[in-house]
């Protein structure tokens, strides 16, 4: 039983495409998140969902727009895509009574040609 | 404006020695600190936290963590690797921001194991 299920798992597009990752979790959780790792493997987180609202926005360019539709997913359209959107994008879970322990899904990782 | 240094890029250990991988945190208050593990193609998987009480947790895999805070530290320790210990390790700090729960993470470090 996965816990936190990303899909898909690689995504491969031209630039100036539109594309969505979609991130699911079965563990409960009211808090979401969309990490971004680089080629350097520097992880940094991009948004936040509690409870289908948005609580943290990391100044990411407005061509991302997560989407929560219900508590259990969080998804992430990015239109326009540019080369510099080539990552691996982790989606996360976390109760945010307890004390912030996340647990991530796989990863998407995009390749913008 | 919270962060973590991890100043180690990358560490070899023989399988069967003893690991410590480096981190300091900077954060203004009672930090959350956590490890996470990536193997290759992988996503992160917690290996261990701390959020207060004794300075020494335990975590999975056989892996400890000690939190100093004189000294803004908390290394992972494992006494004997194993080869499937070869794989990309990330200290985090976490803290609220608006509401909000916000994980730092450091840059990682890359633990090979030579056989």
């Amino acid at each position: 039983d996965t816990a936190v299920s990303q899909t898909p798992k690689y995504l491969v597009t031209q630039m100036g495409n539109d594309k969505s990752i979609k991130c699911e979790q079965n563990l409960g959780h009211d808090t979401m998140y969309w990490y971004k790792q680089d080629s350097k493997k520097f992880l940094k987180i991009m948004f936040s969902y509690n409870n289908k609202e948005l609580i943290i926005n990391e100044t990411v360019p407005n061509r991302f727009s997560p989407k929560s539709p219900d508590k259990a997913h969080l998804n992430l359209h990015i239109n326009s895509l540019e080369l510099g959107d080539s990552a691996v994008y982790f989606c996360a879970s976390s109760q945010m009574d307890t004390l912030q322990t996340q647990y991530f899904g796989p990863g998407t990782r995009l390749l913008v040609l | 404006a919270q962060s973590v240094t991890q100043p180690d890029i990358h560490i070899t250990v023989s399988e069967g020695a003893s690991l410590e991988l480096r981190c300091n945190y900077s954060y203004g208050a009672t930090p959350y600190l956590f490890w996470y593990v990536q193997s290759p193609g992988q996503g992160l998987q917690l290996l261990l936290k701390y959020f207060s009480g004794d300075t020494l947790v335990q975590g999975i895999k056989g892996f400890e963590a000690e939190f100093k805070r004189s000294q803004s530290s908390f290394n992972l320790r494992k006494p004997s690797v194993h080869w499937s210990d070869a794989a990309e390790y990330f200290c985090a700090v976490g803290g609220f921001t608006g509401g909000g729960n916000k994980l730092t993470f450091g840059t990682g470090t890359q633990l090979k194991v030579e056989l």
